[in-house]
């Protein structure tokens, strides 16, 4: 079983939609959970990171859900500029401080 | 800036070559961290480091080498014995094991090509 799996997608959406991802992890010890944004030929780069409470970045939204081990994050809003691969990340301290990727979600913003 | 560098970002290599690819961060970050993208896929973890003088084998090693003797430089060989190098190489750091919430940072990459 995958550490981490998401729904690879691919989304693709009109200019103004609100689209959501998600991801579940399977190691219930995992401590820290992200969302990374990465687009095409170049490195990942944090989006944001989930806390336990939920948070909101302008129109990003990220939830975690310990309980069923879920992780989601809510786009609102659409924009061209949206259009990226988006990584599920988690990160396991007791596997010696290790992130375990999801493959990604692919997510094309059409005008 | 404070940030993570690698060079070179293009690399060719012949078969049966080994070759480096250099990794420098000024983050002052304990962990550091190599992986590997191929095209379509997810970041797959070959070596990681959680101190200096210390690393560990990822999902992935065979094939490569690292070492850590410096907390700013983990530099990867890429050796003769990896059969399907040509892929996107990245080196990530974080801060450390005992700081909740660590995200990595991740470098621009090394696209490393076999001919």
């Amino acid at each position: 079983r995958k550490e981490v799996e998401q729904d690879p997608g691919p989304f693709n959406v009109p200019e103004g939609a609100t689209v959501a991802f998600n991801c579940t992890y399977s190691n219930s010890a995992s401590q820290s959970f992200f969302w990374y944004r990465q687009d095409c030929r170049k490195e990942p780069k944090l989006l944001m990171s989930v806390y336990s409470s939920g948070n909101e970045d302008g129109r990003f939204t990220a939830q975690l859900n310990r309980a069923s081990q879920y992780i989601s994050l809510l786009i609102r809003d659409s924009k061209l500029s949206d259009s990226a691969t988006y990584l599920c990340v988690v990160n396991t301290p007791n596997t010696g401080n290790q992130f375990y990727f999801g493959t990604g979600t692919s997510l094309t913003v059409i005008p | 800036d404070g940030g993570i560098t690698q060079s070179p970002k293009y690399l060719f290599r012949k078969e049966g070559q080994n070759v480096t690819l250099s990794c420098e961060q000024n983050l002052n970050h304990d962990a550091m961290y190599w992986y590997r993208q191929d095209p379509g896929q997810g970041l797959r973890l070959i070596y990681y480091s959680q101190i200096v003088n210390d690393f560990q084998k990822g999902d992935i090693a065979e094939g490569y080498s690292v070492s850590r003797e410096k907390k700013e430089s983990f530099p990867l060989t890429v050796t003769s014995a990896q059969k399907n190098p040509t892929a996107f190489y990245l080196c990530a750091s974080s801060i450390g094991i005992l700081v909740p919430y660590n995200e990595q940072f991740f470098g621009p990459g090394t696209r490393l090509t076999v001919l």
